[in-house]
């Protein structure tokens, strides 16, 4: 069964330095998202992707964060300089379309130290 | 912005009996409602979904309820078996490829 990849699954990094989560979306998706989930909170919701740009983004996705879709296969995160808050879980997902469900992986979890 | 509560953030039930967890919504916009079954280190499942324009969805053992006008939907699931035992996540959009709003979640604990 098709599913999304994330790596890694766990990521320690010290405030100041940059990040870069990967994800591997199912194949023939064309619709990209990242959430994320700090400890004991909702999961929420940061950027939605397509077509190589940005289609949506929460207020949390400021300009610390980016995105991108390097090649035919990854769609990264960015965070440019981490600070501690920026501890979570962190959830790509992918759908075929506008119209159907998102495939979740299984999560990176960043700690930022 | 859409707001969604989920209850009981912890449920325990003995194999074979039912379990039902029930999310409200805020955003009479919304129109789609899934539900998500998060396994330790394995990406979040889609188990059923609904959309607005029906009141009940049933795949086997598991059914959803929506109440548009309450804006609250439950998932049921019947005869549960240790497997089952997750954390379900609830979830709200304007449409399945939109930003999903997730309630904080349900950790189910079948016992043997």
């Amino acid at each position: 069964e098709p599913e999304v990849t994330q790596t890694p699954s766990h990521q320690v990094t010290q405030m100041g330095q940059e990040v870069i989560l990967r994800c591997v979306p199912i194949s023939n998706h064309l619709y990209f998202y990242w959430y994320r989930q700090i400890l004991g909170q909702k999961v929420e919701f940061l950027v939605s992707f397509y077509n190589n740009e940005i289609s949506e983004k929460s207020e949390i996705f400021d300009d610390q964060f980016s995105v991108e879709r390097p090649d035919g296969s990854n769609f990264t995160l960015k965070i440019r300089s981490t600070k501690l808050e920026d501890s979570a879980m962190y959830f790509c997902a992918s759908s075929g379309s506008a119209y159907t469900e998102a495939f979740f992986g299984q999560g990176t979890r960043l700690t930022v130290v | 912005g859409e707001n969604v509560e989920q209850h009981p953030s912890t449920l325990s039930v003995q194999e074979g009996d039912s379990a039902v967890i029930k999310c409200t919504y805020s955003d009479s916009a919304s129109n789609y409602f899934p539900w998500y079954k998060q396994e330790l280190g394995k990406g979040s499942q889609l188990i059923i979904d609904i959309r607005s324009n029906v009141g009940e969805k049933k795949d086997q053992r598991i059914a959803v309820t929506l109440n548009k006008t309450a804006k609250h939907f439950s998932l049921h699931i019947t005869e549960t078996q240790p497997e089952d035992s997750a954390v379900y996540f609830c979830a709200a959009s304007k449409g399945a490829g939109n930003m999903l709003t997730f309630g904080g979640g349900t950790r189910l604990m079948v016992k043997p």
